[in-house]
């Protein structure tokens, strides 16, 4: 049973366009969302995150929103950049201590984004 | 430079054959986990530690084992390697399981089991 869903496997855009990657979680428990980017033999890093106690945060480029009403994020990535250009996975946490789920991150299939110069 | 090392970095391997996947990690963090990625299926959890000497299963544990004598090491072991156990395998650690607290991923190890 996949908690975490990013029903969009690949993404094209071009530079300086917005990118917009979506995610929808099952688990209402969840409280804490992340977003971490992949290249190529690499493992992933760390994006931006946001707690469910916000619908919105910001970084940079890079801005994320959660809709718990729909069980909905999103990421936002504007300007698109070719450096962009990555696999991008949302994952779901808990942030209240406790229980054997504390600190697993339970992760979607990814999105491929690719920024065309 | 803080980071989190794994070797090997591939490895092909035939069924039944032990094999040992080591973790290093020099940032002093108390958690560490095991993540494999499938494709379609993103990375899921095997097993997790949360401290030298505590650690528990994940999501998919059938067929590993884990060990946690050093704080700065968590190696993955594979007793008897299946074929569906051919996958990419991520080590990750961070100061607190919190997730505030960023986990640092490894570069992965491919591996492949014939």
């Amino acid at each position: 049973d996949q908690q975490v869903k990013q029903n969009s496997p690949s993404l094209s855009v071009q530079e300086g366009r917005i990118s917009i990657l979506n995610c929808d979680y099952t688990n209402s428990m969840f409280d804490y969302f992340l977003w971490y980017k992949k290249y190529p033999a690499e493992g992933p890093t760390f994006l931006i995150s946001i707690s469910s106690i916000k619908d919105k945060n910001e970084d940079g480029r890079f801005t994320v929103f959660l809709n718990k009403s729909a069980k909905h994020l999103s990421l936002h990535i504007v300007p698109s950049q070719p450096g962009d250009s990555a696999v991008y996975f949302c994952a779901a946490s808990f942030e209240r201590a406790g229980g054997t789920s504390y600190g697993k991150l339970t992760f979607g299939q990814g999105t491929i984004l690719t920024v065309h110069p | 430079e803080a980071q989190v090392t794994q070797n090997p970095r591939y490895l092909i391997t035939v069924t039944g054959k032990k094999l040992t996947v080591t973790c290093s990690q020099n940032m002093n963090h108390e958690y560490m986990s095991w993540y494999r990625q499938d494709p379609g299926l993103g990375l899921r959890q095997i097993y997790y530690s949360m401290n030298v000497e505590v650690t528990d299963k994940g999501d998919v544990p059938e067929g590993y084992k884990v060990s946690r004598k050093e704080k700065r090491n968590f190696p993955l072991i594979l007793e008897s390697p299946s074929p569906n156990q051919t996958s990419l395998y991520f080590c990750a650690s961070s100061l607190s399981p919190a997730p505030y607290y960023e986990q640092y991923f490894g570069p992965g190890t491919r591996l492949t089991v014939t």
